[in-house]
């Protein structure tokens, strides 16, 4: 399974951008760049999804390096709610299409 | 919108007893998956489920742990003889497309 790196953590303030990046150097031409979160005491949740275009839906964007080693989630004005572990998986097309996760990045969001 | 459901929220039995949690997914959804996650520690897939079998399962599945679609509707995970080391969060999850996670169920091994 392709590895991904992120930062343990990282703080934003409320109603501020935050960008979390994640690094796939390794990544193969078939693999989707998924990112799911974690909120406390809850199961993970899906976030969006790509291949190669920079994708948008109601929770975030994502853009997606040209050569696609690396990618970063876009949360436009987080909230207190968005304060969750964010995690950059790489999911094969071929097989189960299991998710291997990491350790994620745990994002505070300051008041 | 729908979710995938799990009972119990919370289960607490004692080391060599069998346990069943159950999942209902998805309607519509074709594949099914368990997942596990030891307090602090990272979600770790367990098995994958499709066309009514086992699709793929990982070292942690081993003899002890089983799985099953009874009914059409749930889909259970078995643990025929619990040890300490199985109290986790157990995640079902189930997806046409993208994977959607259930709540969880808390499993505590005493």
């Amino acid at each position: 399974d392709a590895k991904t790196t992120q930062p343990n953590s990282m703080e934003s303030n409320e109603e501020e951008p935050v960008h979390l990046p994640c690094n796939h150097s390794t990544i193969s031409g078939t693999d989707y760049i998924h990112w799911y979160r974690q909120l406390p005491s809850q199961g993970p949740e899906y976030v969006i999804h790509g291949l190669t275009s920079n994708v948008n839906n109601r929770m975030a964007s994502l853009a997606i390096a040209e050569d696609r080693k690396s990618s970063t989630l876009i949360l436009h004005r987080a909230t207190l709610r968005d304060a969750a572990v964010y995690y950059c998986i790489l999911r094969s097309q071929q097989g189960a299409q299991k998710l291997v996760f990491g350790q994620g990045t745990r994002l505070t969001i300051n008041p | 919108e729908p979710e995938v459901t799990q009972t119990p929220s919370h289960q607490v039995t004692q080391m060599g007893q069998e346990v069943i949690l159950r999942c209902v997914p998805i309607s519509n959804h074709l594949y099914f998956y368990w997942y596990r996650q030891i307090l602090g520690q990272k979600v770790e897939f367990l098995v994958s489920f499709y066309n009514n079998e086992i699709s793929e399962k990982s070292e942690i599945f081993d003899d002890q742990f089983s799985v099953e679609r009874p009914d059409g509707s749930n889909f259970t995970l078995k643990i025929r003889s619990t040890k300490l080391e199985d109290s986790a969060m157990y995640f079902c999850a189930s997806r046409l497309i993208e994977q959607y996670f259930g709540p969880g169920t808390r499993l505590t091994v005493t």
